[in-house]
């Protein structure tokens, strides 16, 4: 069945640099890949979309990269800032009416 | 002001009796989900509806139970014999049939059963 691997160790940066989050897939890719900020005790919030023939999407200071040969998307936040600490979450759509959630990967930004 | 609603936000309950938590949406979207997140694991779904009158069982549906009677409710019920149901709920919704639209999640109910 398909796996979806996040880090779960907690990335800490420093305010200002660019925090870069990964997530990995097993078996095959899906059709589409999307990413979700949680804060805690409250539900994940939408923030990108990417499809399986995009290589990069881009909103605002926020990046994803979709390679389906490394079978992997990363999730960059540009100039970052202590706001942006929450934990960040992939979720695989693999052409079926559900998704498939990673467990997520908490990023804490220090001034 | 559209979203989706969850009540209560914190549900305590003795073990062996039923509690039915609420989700209610004004998006007017066809899809909702109902989703379970322990400490350390992703979200798992426990049942899903595309459209009224009509839902599917998830991955973790066991003790669980729905009910897509109106296109604005999808109320779930955890009954006694969910071996282990304290635990965070979230309920979503989306405006399409296809997975690939996004998620609205509520704010979440965070049930105890001791």
């Amino acid at each position: 069945s398909q796996k979806i691997e996040q880090n779960s160790e907690a990335l800490n940066i420093q305010e200002g640099k660019t925090a870069t989050l990964t997530c990995n897939y097993t078996n095959y890719s899906p059709a589409y890949l999307q990413w979700y900020r949680q804060d805690p005790g409250r539900g994940p919030v939408f923030l990108l979309l990417i499809r399986e023939n995009e290589k990069e999407k881009r909103k605002e200071r926020l990046k994803v990269t979709f390679d389906t040969t490394l079978k992997q998307s990363l999730f960059h936040i540009t100039a970052s800032q202590p706001a942006d600490s929450a934990t960040y979450l992939c979720a695989l759509d693999m052409g079926t009416d559900k998704l498939i959630f990673g467990t997520g990967t908490r990023l804490q930004v220090f001034p | 002001d559209g979203g989706i609603t969850q009540s209560p936000k914190y549900l305590f309950r003795k073990e062996g009796q039923n509690v039915t938590l609420s989700c209610e949406q004004n998006l007017n979207h066809d899809a909702m989900y109902w989703y379970r997140q322990d400490p350390g694991q992703g979200l798992r779904l426990i049942y899903y509806s595309q459209i009224v009158n009509d839902f599917q069982k998830g991955d973790i549906a066991e003790g669980y139970s729905v009910s897509r009677e109106k296109k604005e409710s999808f109320p779930l019920t955890v009954t006694s014999a969910q071996k282990n149901p304290t635990a965070f709920y979230l309920c979503a919704s989306s405006d399409g049939q296809l997975s690939h639209h996004e998620q609205y999640f509520g704010p979440g109910t965070r049930l105890t059963v001791t």
